[in-house]
């Protein structure tokens, strides 16, 4: 069975750094795009960005270009989102998806709910 | 990057059809795949490639495609249809992608 599990929620103060992973199973992790997502709470989807595993080949949406990086380690098929520098603004539930052999993302994560708050 | 713009909100009578539109300039180079989410749940894939069904998506679920027009439509909409709908396609850009707005779907 195909299947992301995702890390825990995490509960974080402005200016903090974090690190959320995206584990892939039951199927070759390193030969499929993986894309993050993100859900403001009450608003819809947002595309961040994509990583191909495999050569770690990254492109990001221009809104989060330099206010997140996407990182994949393809020796333990799991994929990485990470801030730097954390804001409220960031407060969100973030999802990782594959894009399979078509071109869409067809296996979904769990979601990690991110809250950034004093 | 692109926009996919879509109507905030249709309501649909048990048994009837909905359509729900998705317009942006990408559709007319790009397929666009549709997403289903409910409350608290990740979104799921229910048309890809303009009118692909996972394995498992009903085949009241269809999808069309004009110009730089996507559309999503239920036939015999049923209550656990009831749930936002996203439309997703490639940007203009090489391998980046963008979401639609989203459509809230009520049946009554």
């Amino acid at each position: 069975e195909v299947q992301l599990v995702q890390s825990g929620a995490e509960v974080k103060k402005p200016g903090e750094s974090l690190r959320i992973s995206c584990e892939g199973s039951g199927y070759s992790f390193s030969n499929y795009w993986m894309g993050w997502v993100r859900q403001m709470p009450g608003k819809g989807l947002e595309w961040l960005g994509i990583i191909y595993p495999g050569d770690s080949d990254t492109r990001y949406d221009p809104s989060f270009q330099g206010r997140v990086t996407i990182s994949a380690d393809k020796s333990i098929s799991t994929a990485y989102l990470q801030w730097s520098s954390l804001k409220p603004a960031d407060t969100a539930v973030y999802y990782c998806a594959v894009r399979g052999s078509s071109d869409a993302f067809d296996i979904w994560g769990q979601g990690t709910t991110v809250t950034v708050s004093s | 990057s692109s926009e996919l713009t879509q109507d905030p909100a249709v309501s649909v009578a048990l048994g009837q059809t909905v359509r729900i539109t998705c317009q942006g300039d990408s559709l007319r180079k790009y397929y666009a795949s549709w997403y289903q989410q409910k409350p608290g749940q990740a979104p799921v894939l229910v048309i890809y490639d303009k009118n692909n069904r996972p394995s498992g998506i009903p085949d009241r679920f269809s999808g069309s495609n004009s110009g730089n027009t996507a559309s999503l439509t239920i036939s015999g909409a049923q209550a656990e249809d009831e749930a936002d709908y996203y439309c997703n396609s490639r940007d203009s850009s090489e391998n980046r992608y963008v979401f639609g707005t989203g459509t809230k779907v009520t049946v009554l």
